[in-house]
């Protein structure tokens, strides 16, 4: 079974500083890793993904994110913050194995940016 | 494209009434996702659908739930009779089977009273 760990449900850092929303994750078979991003009243957009490949994958908005294998993490930073970065994130797992694959994501992090 | 429609974008009904949500995927999607959305559970998965057929439903909580997808270009998530906790935003999404993500429609807020 696959399942993901977002640590933090609220971060909240100043415009202009760093970004960082961790992610861990569960599975027995190679996975797809994915970042959405959820602004209010509205459906959930793809950030970036992560399939097969560069382990360091660049997404919309100047963020990206590190597969790292060994540590089981696929952690969402972006180096400096926007006051329009304000969203709840959600980190998801997917598997190649099967293209009826289902997606399970993550309990979400609410960021918010401190003017 | 017009992405993944869902109707209706709000809906309000009394307990012991039934409720029909609707989607309707990307042209071309063969697999269909429904998912949950509350604070004190996060995004659950449901239901999800590939060729039109349940490939699993673990997800669904309760007999009361249930969905069908008679065709490849809709999908109805039933809950018969609600009540106050099935109130949540309830999100369709799809994807092809070459597509490694999926895509979201814009959800239904589900309010019972």
């Amino acid at each position: 079974a696959q399942s993901v760990t977002q640590l933090g449900s609220h971060v909240s850092v100043s415009e202009g500083a760093l970004v960082l929303l961790r992610c861990n994750y569960s599975s027995s078979v190679p996975p797809y890793l994915f970042w959405y991003v959820q602004y209010p009243n509205q459906g959930l957009q793809l950030l970036l993904k992560y399939t097969t490949g560069a382990t360091l994958v660049k997404g919309i908005n100047g963020f990206e994110a590190e597969f790292k294998k060994s540590e089981t993490s696929f952690h969402l930073t972006k180096p400096s913050a926007h006051m329009s970065d304000a969203a709840e994130y959600f980190c998801a797992v997917s598997d190649w194995y099967s293209s009826a694959s289902k997606i399970i994501f993550g309990s979400g992090t609410r960021l918010s940016i401190r003017p | 494209d017009a992405g993944v429609i869902q109707s209706p974008r709000h809906e309000v009904t009394e307990m012991g009434q039934e409720v029909t949500l609707r989607c309707k995927p990307i042209s071309g999607h063969n697999s269909l996702f429904w998912y949950r959305q509350t604070m004190m559970r996060g995004l659950e998965l449901l239901i999800y659908f590939n060729n039109n057929v349940p490939i699993d439903d673990s997800g669904m909580p309760e007999d009361r739930f249930s969905a069908k997808m008679p065709n490849a270009s809709f999908s109805t998530l039933k809950i018969q009779p609600s009540e106050p906790r099935d109130s949540a935003v309830y999100f369709c999404a799809s994807k092809t089977g070459s597509d490694t993500e999926a895509f979201f429609g814009q959800g239904t807020r589900l309010t019972v009273v």
